[in-house]
């Protein structure tokens, strides 16, 4: 079964700070992603890996960045904190294998709130 | 710019009813529309997908309607149960994008009342 383990369930920051969120999976996927979910917005895709050292922008990738050194590790990074970052955030991993249908799984989202 | 509208937001049904949950595209070019169904403090998972060359899909108590003709797609839950209180999101995706990257709709949180 996979399992995307993000590091923090609940994170209380203040404005201004550099803030790291960690997402760790178990399965070897290639791809790897972090949304932001908010009320009546669904899920906002903020950045996305192909695969190790490589990235892209997603929708709303402004005042994020994203670092990802080793193949099972994806982390989010906010440059510094703002109110408006408050938020769940959710980091998902795929395969590539077997065509291009394969189902994102997620892990089970870190809420942070900056002050 | 939302790209996948979904409706309603919110939607209250007994025990045993059938929940409907809509969502437009405009994108033509999208091609694979999953449905994703979260509980509350776990991420979203995969609960049924379909591509626009079927008109429906089932998997168990769940069927996916779609109408490629006015870019529509929705979701019935048959005999709706408690354990099916939870948010559902749909999504879009263009299946020859790199990454598959999905387009979500705003999500529809589900009570379902005993």
């Amino acid at each position: 079964d996979v399992k995307v383990t993000q590091s923090s369930r609940y994170l209380v920051k203040r404005t201004g700070e550099k803030v790291f969120l960690e997402c760790v999976q178990d399965m070897d996927h290639e791809n790897m992603f972090w949304y932001r979910q908010d009320p009546g917005l669904g899920l906002r895709l903020i950045y996305f890996s192909y695969d190790v050292k490589m990235k892209e922008k997603g929708d709303i990738p402004e005042g994020y960045s994203v670092s990802r050194e080793k193949k099972e590790r994806f982390s989010l990074i906010l440059e510094s904190a703002s109110t408006n970052q408050t938020s769940m955030y959710l980091c998902a991993s795929r395969t590539t294998g077997r065509g291009h249908y394969q189902p994102q799984h997620f892990g089970d989202g870190t809420r942070l709130s900056i002050l | 710019q939302q790209q996948v509208k979904q409706s309603p937001q919110s939607l209250i049904v007994q025990k045993g009813g059938i929940p409907i949950i809509n969502c437009a595209y405009e994108n033509t070019a999208f091609d694979y529309f999953p449905w994703y169904q979260q509980f509350p403090g776990k991420g979203p998972a995969l609960l049924i997908a379909i591509r626009p060359d079927v008109s429906e899909k089932k998997e168990g108590r769940f069927t996916i309607s779609f109408n490629k003709s006015a870019k529509q797609f929705s979701l019935h839950i048959m005999d709706s149960q408690p354990g099916d209180s939870a948010t559902y999101f749909c999504a879009a995706s263009i299946g020859n994008n790199a990454g598959n990257m999905l387009t979500f709709g705003g999500g529809t949180r589900l009570m379902v009342k005993p």
